[in-house]
């Protein structure tokens, strides 16, 4: 099993481009996640999905967009990109419950000039 | 304060020595969970504690939850120099995890 995979694992944008980051589980997974991860910060959640065709906002989700159309994969997307947004990003993905262990992708690293 | 947080920031020992983290939160809780990031790469899933436990073991590490002050420890015991790792407890309140920002772990040979 691949268990949760990200791509790209790294991409420079100019402010206003936007780009689709890809996450994808081999588990069956119901529950998908994506954080944003800042230097000195823990993680925080941009949009979560608790199943095909259904997501729903966390902490941080303005600028995102996000989709659900299998269930195995999870899109976030940047319409235009800020310097703001410049972080690294992390999927992660859970059996059923939010609160169960959650398995997480290798991470994107973005840099927005 | 974040719900979770942890302390101290930045942790180093020699390898050999026990290393113990605290992680304190604000709200009541389902679980508490211990997760450990590697430089560069994503996080781990360490060890789960529900909120009706009070001490779980696995393997070098231990965990003790104690929710009357809102606050649980993990505790790595004979550390390696491969421990060296950033450490995040993540408590679960509703549907989704909030992390804490993390103790950076330094096990040095």
């Amino acid at each position: 099993n691949a268990g949760v995979t990200q791509t790209p694992k790294f991409r420079v944008l100019k402010t206003g481009q936007s780009m689709t980051l890809l996450c994808a589980q081999d588990m069956n997974h119901e529950y998908m996640y994506w954080y944003r991860q800042d230097p000195g910060m823990g993680l925080r959640l941009i949009h979560y999905s608790v199943g095909e065709g259904t997501t729903a906002k966390g902490e941080v989700p303005d600028g995102y967009n996000v989709s659900r159309l299998k269930k195995q994969n999870f899109l976030l997307g940047l319409e235009s990109a800020a310097p703001s947004q410049t972080s690294v990003y992390f999927c992660a993905s859970s059996y059923v419950r939010g609160t169960d262990t959650q398995y997480f992708g290798p991470g994107t690293r973005l840099t927005v000039l | 304060s974040q719900q979770g947080e942890e302390d101290p920031q930045a942790l180093s020992i020699q390898e050999g020595e026990n290393a113990t983290m605290n992680c304190s939160y604000k709200t009541s809780i389902n679980n508490l969970q211990w997760y450990r990031q590697n430089s560069g790469r994503g996080l781990v899933h360490l060890i789960l504690i529900r909120s009706n436990e009070r001490e779980k073991h696995s393997g070098r590490l231990r965990v003790t939850l104690d929710t009357s002050k809102k606050s649980s420890s993990l505790l790595i015991t004979a550390s390696r120099a491969a421990d060296t790792a950033s450490y995040f407890c993540a408590t679960a309140a509703g549907q989704n995890f909030v992390f804490g920002p993390g103790t950076r772990l330094s096990v040095l040979p």
